[in-house]
């Protein structure tokens, strides 16, 4: 059975600093995929992670994949209040027709 | 673009009532999906459907039934409804296969069951 877990759970930030979410998944897995979550709405996609190495930036988020050790991250720099959301991990695993299996989320506020 | 579309966006039950939750995608994803979000627990797959004709349980099934009325059309029903079933659900669809299988979502569900 296919377990994601993120790490921290909750995230209170200052602005302007540096941060990373930590993304663990149990089973062999090329693709992984992050979300953000507004409060009361939808998941909006982030980035999808396809390969060993992968990393990906846009804006003030950057996201890696090591496949080898089952772990992605998101980090953040120089933090801003806009980027205050819930991030969720999830992971395709495998031949599963698009399955996702998603870790709880965190939870981030930036303060000013 | 419309995406996904879910409808209705808020809905109140009594213990025992019935109800279907509708989910439309105009992307012409093969692939749609019910998921569930608790709170502190992510989202957690309810039923899917790889294809137009097919349909699977995903992990947390019991108390559901899906259909998939045509390609664009994937609904879920809930035939006697619980407090358990209080939650957020989200349809989302995925052309799984090609590329990066991103799944896109609709805007969610809000499940009341008293």
């Amino acid at each position: 059975e296919l377990k994601v877990e993120q790490n921290p759970l909750f995230l209170s930030m200052q602005e302007g600093k540096n941060y990373t979410i930590y993304c663990n998944y149990s089973t062999t897995s090329d693709r992984l995929y992050w979300y953000r979550q507004d409060p009361g709405k939808s998941l909006e996609s982030l980035f999808v992670l396809l390969s060993n190495g992968a990393v990906k930036q846009e804006g003030r988020l950057m996201a890696s994949l090591d496949t080898k050790a089952r772990l992605s991250t998101l980090h953040i720099t120089a933090a801003v209040h806009d980027l205050s959301a819930t991030y969720f991990c999830a992971v395709d695993g495998g031949t599963s027709y698009g399955k996702l299996t998603f870790g709880q989320g965190t939870i981030l506020t930036v303060h000013p | 673009n419309a995406g996904v579309t879910q409808t209705p966006k808020f809905q109140v039950l009594k213990t025992g009532q019935s109800m279907t939750l509708q989910c439309a995608q105009d992307m012409n994803h093969n692939s749609m999906y019910w998921y569930r979000q608790d709170p502190g627990m992510g989202l957690r797959l309810i039923y899917y459907s790889a294809s137009e004709g097919t349909t699977d349980k995903g992990e947390v099934p019991n108390g559901y039934n899906v259909s998939r009325l045509n390609k664009r059309e994937f609904s879920l029903r809930l035939e006697s409804a619980a407090p358990s079933q209080t939650s957020v659900y989200f349809c989302a669809s995925s052309e799984f296969g090609r590329g990066s299988a991103e799944a896109f979502f609709g805007q969610g569900t809000r499940l009341t069951v008293v």
